[in-house]
């Protein structure tokens, strides 16, 4: 069954540093999404991606968050100087069309620790 | 985006159903009402989706009450592997790739 891939599995950095988080989409799907969840809260959504551009971002997804479809595979979330409150758990997520009827594909994540 | 009101916790024998409930109350008339869990250290799963009926899959059954201010997530036989953290979510239609918003969900812990 085709499914969602996040690399890496874990990233340690330090506090100010640049970070990329990379997914793979499932190969069919065309709309793509980040979502975090900071150790015993909710999850949060932060962006969702079509068509080589963000349809809808959330408050937290500020400027100092991009992201980026460069090949045909690869969604990339980057955090240009990464905060202590950055640390979380980092969901990619995929869905055939975008419209609410439909189901969305999570991976595994990413742990973000930002030291 | 509609709230949701969830039990926090709820407990179940193996083999039993377990009857998982929801309140949307401001739910919107074109919202589909999601439910996903996150078993222990995974990503959120998708379990089921429903408008206005009533709907099965192989993993569960979904109750919408008439007015659709709250559902029900039907598991009939817990096992083990539900103990999960489960989350209902009211998506907007918004034409365009439509994000979930999630509560805190409601922790099933399935007994033997």
């Amino acid at each position: 069954e085709p499914e969602v891939t996040q690399t890496p599995s874990h990233q340690v950095t330090q506090m100010g540093q640049e970070v990329i988080l990379r997914c793979v989409p499932i190969s069919n799907h065309l709309y793509f999404y980040w979502y975090r969840q900071i150790l015993g809260q909710k999850v949060e959504f932060l962006v969702s991606f079509y068509n080589n551009e963000i349809s809808e971002k959330s408050e937290i997804f500020d400027d100092q968050f991009s992201v980026e479809r460069p090949d045909g595979s690869n969604f990339t979330l980057k955090i240009r100087s990464t905060k202590l409150e950055d640390s979380a758990m980092y969901f990619c997520a995929s869905s055939e069309t975008g419209g609410s009827y439909n189901e969305q594909f999570f991976g595994p994540g990413t742990r973000l620790t930002v030291l | 985006d509609a709230k949701t009101t969830q039990p926090n916790s709820m407990e179940s024998n193996e083999e039993e159903p377990v009857h998982l409930p929801c309140n949307h109350s401001t739910i919107s008339g074109t919202d589909y009402i999601h439910w996903y869990r996150q078993l222990p250290s995974q990503g959120p799963e998708y379990v089921i989706h429903g408008l206005t009926s009533n709907v099965n899959n192989r993993m569960a059954s979904l109750a919408i009450a008439e007015d659709r201010k709250s559902s029900t997530l039907i598991l009939h036989r817990a096992t083990l592997r539900d103990a999960a953290v489960y989350y209902c979510t009211p998506t907007l239609n918004t034409g365009t790739a439509s994000k979930l918003t999630f509560g805190t969900g409601t922790r099933l812990q399935v007994t033997l």
